[in-house]
Formats: structure tokens, sequence, C-alpha cells
């Protein structure tokens, strides 16, 4: 079976322009996370959706946003970039909520 | 403030030897414990998990130990292999909050020498 995939797997961007990662989970997983990794530290939480519902934001401005989609797969959007969002990005799926997550090979974003 | 917290940046054993990663918690509403192995230019690859109604899981070479007192948890690898050599993350989840979050450390690099 294919793991989480994710698309694409870098991109730069520049400081004020918006972007798009795009989430495959797992088939049959129904719950899609989405994390940001920066160099030195772990993963950081930044949503979680569960049948295409919302069920848990992390500390992020309203500058990210996500949606999940009827066929489970999920996008993550980011307006208005700063040189501070360069990160991995990374998507997790999961069977049902409370189960282990298995994780995307991640998109790598640079914002110059 | 940092609710999970990995003390040691980096282990170094010997192959066939143990390998003994540890981690520390402060959120006392954490009930879901989880080991992920990270090679460079991947995403982390789930190892190992232990509810807090236990104290002890085992998977193969893996074990992970849970002390719900000293809010302390650590993976044992034994015998090390060179190809166990990776960034390990200890995460923490509340299973009763109402979502997934996983609260990462900031992880151990662990190099296991030939």
């Amino acid at each position: 079976d294919a793991g989480v995939t994710q698309s694409p797997t870098h991109l730069i961007k520049t400081r004020g322009q918006h972007v798009t990662l795009r989430c495959s989970p797992i088939s049959g997983h129904k719950s899609v996370s989405w994390y940001q990794q920066v160099l030195g530290q772990g993963p950081q939480f930044i949503f979680q959706y569960y049948e295409k519902e919302e069920r848990g934001r992390g500390n992020f401005p309203d500058r990210f946003s996500a949606r999940q989609f009827p066929n489970y797969s999920s996008e993550l959007n980011v307006n208005a970039l700063l040189l501070g969002d360069s990160a991995l990005y990374l998507c997790a799926s999961s069977r049902f909520q409370g189960f282990e997550q298995f994780f995307g090979p991640g998109t790598r974003l640079t914002v110059l | 403030d940092q609710q999970v917290k990995q003390n040691s940046p980096s282990l170094s054993v010997q192959e066939g030897r143990i390998s003994i990663l540890n981690c520390d918690y402060t959120n006392s509403m954490f009930d879901y414990f989880l080991w992920y192995k990270k090679y460079p230019a991947e995403g982390p690859t789930f190892l190992i998990s232990i509810s807090s109604i236990k104290d002890k899981n085992e998977d193969g070479r893996f074990t992970v130990f849970l002390n719900k007192s000293a809010k302390h948890l650590s993976l044992h690898i034994v015998p090390s292999q060179p190809g166990d050599s990776a960034v390990y993350f200890c995460a923490a989840s509340d299973t009763q909050g109402g979502s997934e979050k996983l609260v990462f450390g900031k992880g151990t690099k662990l190099t296991v020498n030939p």
C-alpha cells in the first residue's frame, strides 16, 4: 500500500506570496494532521482534520489555513509568507482518532 | 514552554550494544506516548507506542518503558545496528483532549558505530 504522499517536494517562494501544500493520506485513513518542522526542532502541530472537520489547531497565526476533501486528502495554505515560514511541512494520517500517525516525506518550503 | 524534553541532543554507541534514549514530559494530561525515527530528507517513521495504562511495551529489538510518577519514558534498542543511526523523536498526546495533536521533543541523534 502507498504511504502518505505530499506535493510538491520542494518549493521556493518570496516574502508576501501565498503557498498551497497537498497531502494524500494512506488509503482508509480518515484523519490528517499537519506539522511544521524547523531546523533543530521537533515537528510542531498546526492542524488536524477528521472526517472533513477541523478537530485541532496549534498556535499558528490566521495566515495558516487548511481543509480536507471528501476523499480525505488535504491542503495546507499559507498566506503572506514570511522568512520564518521556511521549514519542512509534514502531513500525517491515521485510521481513527487516537491511532498512531504515519508521516509523509514532507514539503521543504524556502521563503526568500 | 517545552512540554516534552529530550535532554540529550546526541548519543553514540557501538554496534551490538544497548542504546537508551530518554524523554521527560511535564503535562500530566498526556496519556499516550510514541517514538519516531527520522532519516534526513524523509518524514518521521513510527517505531513504537505506549499507553499510560502500561509501563512497558516491546516490539522486537525496541522496548519502551514508561514511569508515570517520574513523567519519564525511555526507548531501549537491543542490539543496536548501524542502520539504527537516525534522529529519534519522542512524542506525547492527550487522547482525551479532542484532537490528535502530538507534542514532540527536539530529538536525539543516535549514531551506531560498526
